[in-house]
């Protein structure tokens, strides 16, 4: 299947700092590129789609300013967290799935994660 | 309604016997579903795709779809104690981003 990598897989931070998280499709090109983010034992919640050359699109309550994504290229997203707090520290996930003129039915691939804390 | 349903466990079996995990959608435009199995602290990784109503086996794995009754199935032949893990059912309901359920817990113990 397609590999999907994610760095860095685990990260410390202080309080009011920035991270940078970044997830590659090493073997595809993924124009669309999906973040999620889970708190422990809850399920994967969709914090926006991260689309190549334009504005990502954000859940619903989902801080655009302070969850900055950029799509640069059709293999690399990057999520920033700006400004992290303690209650930023979660699992971050990213996602891919392959172009849609290869078809509707792909599955998606996700990145190792990101564990971040804020402390 | 949640858009893809599933009971949150612990669904607890012994080693060799059946898992059996279920998962109802509520989206009628939803073609493609997927099954994933997430181990704690780590990313989910795909196990089982359907798309066409009936049965789909992979080794110990048996995917099962009914899309008049909006019901995924997913059965584990032999359960092992590796197999415990949290299993999420995913629906493709249009978006680009697949829609997860909130998973089952499944331990199998030894």
């Amino acid at each position: 299947g397609a590999v999907v990598s994610q760095h860095p897989s685990r990260v410390i931070c202080k309080s009011g700092t920035s991270v940078k998280i970044e997830c590659r499709s090493l073997d595809f090109q993924a124009t669309t590129m999906f973040w999620y983010r889970q708190f422990p034992k809850q399920s994967l919640m969709l914090m926006a789609t991260s689309n190549e050359g334009s504005k990502a699109t954000y859940e619903q309550g989902v801080e655009k300013d302070k969850f900055l994504i950029n799509h640069a290229s059709l293999t690399l997203s990057t999520l920033t967290v700006t400004s992290a707090h303690p209650e930023d520290s979660s699992f971050y996930i990213c996602s891919a799935r392959d172009s849609p003129s290869r078809g509707t039915n792909t599955e998606a691939f996700f990145g190792q994660g990101t564990r971040l804390t804020v402390v | 309604q949640k858009e893809v349903e599933q009971n949150s466990g612990p669904l607890s079996v012994p080693e060799g016997a059946i898992a059996s995990l279920n998962c109802t959608y509520s989206d009628r435009v939803s073609q493609s579903f997927f099954w994933y199995r997430q181990y704690s602290g780590k990313s989910p990784e795909l196990i089982m795709s359907i798309y066409s109503n009936g049965d789909k086996e992979d080794g110990r794995f048996t995917a099962q779809l009914n899309k008049a009754s909006q019901y995924v199935s997913l059965l584990i032949r032999d359960s092992q104690p590796s197999d415990s893990a949290t299993y999420l059912c995913a629906a493709d309901t249009g978006r680009r981003a697949l829609t997860f359920g909130s998973g089952t817990r499944l331990q199998v113990q030894p």
